[in-house]
């Protein structure tokens, strides 16, 4: 057990929809990150938070919004779904936002866009 | 572009063999490396990093080497396990924290 926890782990919606990836942090860790993983791609960053504001930006599409709430808990929502958009979504944290901080993963949404 | 690369994306070891498993990066500013193991729908696990100012570290069965000339470091599982069977990623960061993932490369231990 990572200490990171994701909810929901399964979800199923329609296509144009919006869903809402809900991420809890290790405790006393600030820093959140949001990864894509599909079939293809691998793993790809899409977004980063430390303490509340945005750090780090990757290949999240305009379509995806995240944030960082007082309480270190972020959520990242997802809106106007395509197929393509199915994947498995990590959340990750640590402790700090400098090099040589371990980054650990949460157990990930499985996100089925049909 | 990718920025971290694992050209293998598979390895076949028998059991107490040495497993190696290789990444090659090309960004310089990389300072950071990792490597996850990862098993089917569950998230990567950390197992093992090193600061680009070591050239090696260990931990157990696990030792990562870099090569910062070369761009590359390797993953060293002595002696491997049948529980070793996973998939491996190689990550790296620069600074700013957001890790750059390999590939993969898919780890099967045979008895």
């Amino acid at each position: 057990d990572s200490g990171v926890t994701q909810t929901p782990k399964h979800l199923i919606t329609a296509t144009g929809q919006r869903v809402t990836l809900r991420c809890s942090p290790r405790s006393g860790d600030l820093s959140v990150y949001w990864y894509q993983q599909s079939l293809d791609q691998g793993l790809q960053f899409l977004i980063q938070y430390y303490n509340g504001e945005e750090r780090a930006k990757g290949n999240i599409l305009e379509r995806f919004s995240a944030q960082q709430f007082p309480d270190l808990h972020s959520e990242l929502n997802l809106s106007s779904l395509e197929l393509g958009d199915s994947a498995l979504y990590f959340c990750a944290s640590s402790a700090g936002s400098d090099s040589g901080n371990t980054i650990y993963f949460g157990e990930g949404s499985w996100l089925t866009v049909v | 572009d990718q920025q971290v690369k694992q050209n293998s994306p598979s390895l076949s070891v028998q059991e107490g063999r040495i497993s190696i498993l290789n990444c090659d990066y090309t960004n310089s500013m990389f300072d950071y490396f990792l490597w996850y193991k990862k098993y089917p729908a569950e998230g990567p696990t950390f197992l093992i990093s090193i600061s680009s100012i070591k050239d090696k570290n260990e931990d157990g069965r696990f030792t990562v080497f870099l090569n910062k000339s070369a761009k590359h470091l390797s993953l060293h599982i002595v002696p491997s396990q049948p529980g070793d069977s996973a998939v491996y990623f190689c990550a790296a960061t620069a600074g700013a924290q957001k890790l750059v993932f390999g590939q993969g490369t898919r780890l099967t231990i045979n008895p």
